[in-house]
Formats: structure tokens, sequence, C-alpha cells
């Protein structure tokens, strides 16, 4: 089956700092990947996405690459900040068992001024 | 353009009660997605309906169910609660057709049995 796995947090950065959130995948078709952050009391809100491999998704400065080769998804900022910080989940969705997510376990990231 | 929008926001239940939850989808959104997140926990996909039918299941017992609307709204319904029922339970919703699309979520129902 798929499944997601990324670093245990709690991440913890000064700001300015590079971030970066290791995540890898097992997936038995060709799947998208995708990386949410969720804000205390929030639902999750989408914050890039790759649909084939060797895809970049980018916004908000935050970047990740669909790498294949390693089956890996890591996010990464250059200069973080405060308010970057929330809990940021990994996830794949894969055609071949609908369009249903499938979840890392979370990274909290905590930034102090 | 309203989003994803689910009620109650905060429910208290107990052991062996019943419980309702709703969610909205987006505006031009067919499909709901329902999961469950526990706390420290990645979301765990519960079941997906489209055209008021379930489409897929994910790991639950049929303890949980859902419905949906012609106007695609959805519910889910928890029958017999249990302690390990507490959780934030967060709807999603996307477009059916054209591939693989970004779900778009609610800010969840946050569920406490006692």
């Amino acid at each position: 089956g798929n499944s997601v796995t990324q670093m245990e947090g709690p991440v913890t950065l000064s700001e300015e700092a590079f971030l970066t959130i290791n995540c890898t995948y097992t997936a038995t078709g060709y799947p998208s990947l995708f990386w949410y952050v969720q804000y205390p009391g929030e639902g999750l809100q989408l914050l890039l996405k790759a649909t084939k491999a060797d895809d970049k998704g980018s916004n908000k400065g935050f970047e990740a690459t669909y790498r294949k080769e390693t089956t890996s998804f890591h996010l990464e900022k250059g200069s973080v900040q405060v308010s970057d910080s929330a809990v940021y989940f990994c996830a794949l969705s894969d055609q071949n068992a609908g369009n249903m997510l499938t979840f890392g376990g979370g990274t909290r990231l905590m930034v102090k001024p | 353009d309203a989003g994803v929008t689910q009620s109650p926001t905060h429910l208290i239940k107990t052991r062996g009660q019943q419980v309702t939850l709703r969610c909205s989808p987006k505006s031009g959104h067919d499909t709901v997605s329902w999961y469950q997140q526990a706390l420290g926990q990645g979301p765990q996909f519960i079941f997906q309906y489209y055209e008021e039918e379930e489409r897929q299941r994910g790991n639950f017992p049929d303890r949980f169910s859902g419905h949906q609307f012609p106007n695609y709204s959805s519910e889910l319904n928890v029958n017999a609660l249990l302690l390990g029922d507490s959780a934030l339970y967060l709807c999603a919703s996307s477009s059916g057709t054209g591939g693989p699309q970004p779900q778009h979520f609610g800010d969840g129902t946050r569920l406490s049995i006692l």
C-alpha cells in the first residue's frame, strides 16, 4: 500500500534560518505529491504540489522537488519567519487508489525571533 | 467565494452515543472526503463521496457511515461512540473530474468523547 514518512519534529529554528523537512514515500502507481500546512486551531491548507517526476512545486518561498529516483519530496525554504510556525504534512494521492490522500505524521516547525 | 465549511466546530459526547457532522464543499466542487485526525498525528482517510455514492473507503469500521446530498453537501455519522473516536474530523472537497485534483479542507469538527 501507499505510505508517507516525514522527519519527526519539533524542528526549532531562528528567524531567517534555512529550513528542510524531509519526506519520502512509497506508492504502487505514479502519485501526485503535496505539502499541506496546519496552523493552530485550523484545518489544512495546501502549500504546494507536484504531479510528476522532476516537477518543482513552490509557494510563499517554500519549494519541493518530486524526486522519483529517491522517492522523496523534501520541503525547503531559504529564510523562515516566525509566521511560518505551524505543522507541515507531506501527502500523496494515487489515481490507482482514487483521489484519497495518504499523509505523513506531520512535522511541527517552531521559529523563534 | 466560500471555502469548505463544517459544523459544528466542537462537540462533546459520551460513550455509546451517536453523532452527525456536516460539511458544505467549496463552490464548484462535487466530491467530498472525510478524514480523522487524532491528536499529534496525520489525517487518516475515512471515505469519499461522489454523485451521492460512497466511492472509496479507508480502514474504518461500519460504525462510520456517510451521506452526500444532491447539493454536494455531506454528513458523517458515527454510531456507538468509543473513547478512541475523540479526534478532529476534517472534510475536504475537490472536483471529481480532470485527473488528480488538490483537496481543499475545512477547519474541522473537534469531537470529544467522555
